[in-house]
């Protein structure tokens, strides 16, 4: 069973579009990160969320937190080709185990 | 500064061989974690370390595997009679402190091929 799924699983897009990707889960999550990865490289930090309805934006990108902290979503306007990547949502559920789960991904290509 | 680092960067072995995989974590760094990561696909999670201390292993597939931190530097992943369902990349990662929110910095990873 997978504690978070993403949606989609592929997306590709022309430059400009604007986009949403999804993270899922029936658990609650003491805090959610969100990661991008490029191809042969490790995933890097884009934002973290804690609070519940929480939205965050980093230029053209937003994030927001669900309401129950169950779910979150990210969401890009204006895509451009160096948007193109690997995004990981990864929840930590709390308490003194400190380690992440990470959801299988949502591999973006945006075309020019 | 130095970023995290693993060795080797490839690694080729038999079927049946012992392999070991290094991890030098960014300097100060309190917690390491280690994960497999299939093509295309999100980190799987193998186990992890605060200091020296292991406090999670749950995800090590099998007792195969095994991991150390000895003096909570460097980490050893080490894969026992190795097969072919062991390939794939290994990816460690560390966090300044012990907080699950706070950032991961991942290494550039492990390629392990079993032939």
């Amino acid at each position: 069973t997978q504690l978070l799924e993403q949606s989609p699983q592929f997306l590709s897009i022309q430059e400009g579009e604007n986009l949403t990707v999804y993270c899922n889960s029936s658990s609650v999550f003491s805090s959610l990160q969100w990661y991008r990865q490029e191809p042969g490289e490790g995933p890097v930090l884009l934002v973290t969320v804690v609070t519940g309805g929480e939205v965050k934006k980093l230029k053209r990108l937003t994030f927001q937190f669900g309401d129950a902290r169950k779910d979150s979503s990210l969401h890009i306007t204006a895509a451009q080709t160096g948007d193109t990547g690997l995004y990981l949502c990864a929840g930590h559920r709390g308490g003194s185990n400190y380690k992440l789960t990470f959801g299988k991904g949502t591999l973006l290509t945006v075309n020019p | 500064g130095a970023g995290v680092s693993q060795s080797p960067r490839y690694k080729v072995t038999k079927r049946g061989q012992d392999v070991a995989l290094r991890c030098d974590p960014i300097s100060g760094h309190v917690s390491l974690y280690w994960y497999r990561q299939a093509l295309g696909q999100g980190p799987e999670f193998l186990t992890y370390f605060n200091y020296e201390a292991q406090q999670d292993k749950s995800g090590l597939p099998n007792d195969r595997f095994s991991a150390e931190r000895p003096e909570g530097s460097i980490s050893t992943l080490t894969i026992q009679r190795t097969e072919q369902r062991d390939s794939a990349m290994y990816r460690c990662a560390s966090s300044l402190s012990t907080s699950g929110s706070n950032e991961q910095y991942f290494g550039p990873g492990t390629r392990l091929t079993v032939t």
